[in-house]
């Protein structure tokens, strides 16, 4: 059974300022997605950027980049130059790769890190 | 907003009572999901229909009773429920076959007495 593991319940970071959120994981697997969802107080998780896991490169969209290093089954997210408009709970995510067109959705999730931003 | 719409957004009841949760998504999307989102545990997938046909069924009790009339339309029944399953429930829909990004509504918080 694969296992996501956030071990910062809470972080703070002052705006402009760059901060990186952990993200550990186990399974046997050998290809899937890692995925970080953001959930501010409107409760709606909202996608923040995706791994495949068979690609070496680590994924960037914008301000958010993510390092990927498959052998320690580690997944950390950066922010960089954070805004007041981060505030909101951070959710690591597994999917295996099979799950993608049979019973895709099962999404693993790890239990969240709080993130404040303070201006 | 993501396309998704979830009513109603906060619900209060009883063990007796028998209440709905409605998600509608605007998105094309051929699957959508059902996810419990408890205090202090992670997110659960709980059911998936993929072209309204259930796919998965996550040991979920039967007190709860999804129906997915057609593609765009997802319904959680809810019937003689415990105070452990006061949550926020989430819909969130994808197209299967394409990609694998799911696209999440609010939710509706539920709280039962």
């Amino acid at each position: 059974a694969q296992t996501v593991t956030q071990s910062q319940p809470e972080m703070s970071v002052q705006e402009a300022e760059t901060v990186t959120l952990s993200c550990t994981y186990d399974t046997s697997e050998n290809n899937y997605y890692l995925f970080w969802y953001k959930q501010p107080p409107s409760r709606q998780m909202i996608l923040v950027i995706r791994q495949e896991a068979y690609k070496q490169q680590n994924a960037t969209e914008n301000r958010f980049s993510v390092n990927f290093q498959k052998a320690a089954k580690s997944f950390s997210l950066k922010i960089s130059d954070s805004q007041l408009g981060d505030t909101a709970m951070y959710f690591c995510a597994f999917m295996k790769h099979g799950d993608y067109g049979g019973s895709q959705g099962n999404l693993i999730f790890g239990k969240g890190t709080k993130l404040s931003v303070k201006p | 907003e993501t396309g998704v719409t979830q009513t109603p957004r906060h619900l209060v009841m009883g063990m007796t009572n028998k209440k709905s949760l409605k998600c509608e998504q605007h998105l094309g999307h051929n699957a959508m999901y059902w996810y419990k989102q408890s205090a202090k545990k992670p997110l659960e997938l709980m059911f998936v229909y993929s072209l309204e046909e259930r796919v998965e069924n996550n040991s979920v009790p039967s007190r709860f009773s999804p129906e997915c009339p057609n593609s765009s339309h997802l319904f959680l029944h809810l019937h003689t429920l415990q105070p452990e399953d006061s949550a926020l429930y989430l819909c969130a829909s994808s197209r299967r076959g394409v990609n694998e990004k799911l696209f999440f509504g609010s939710g509706t918080q539920l709280s039962v007495l």
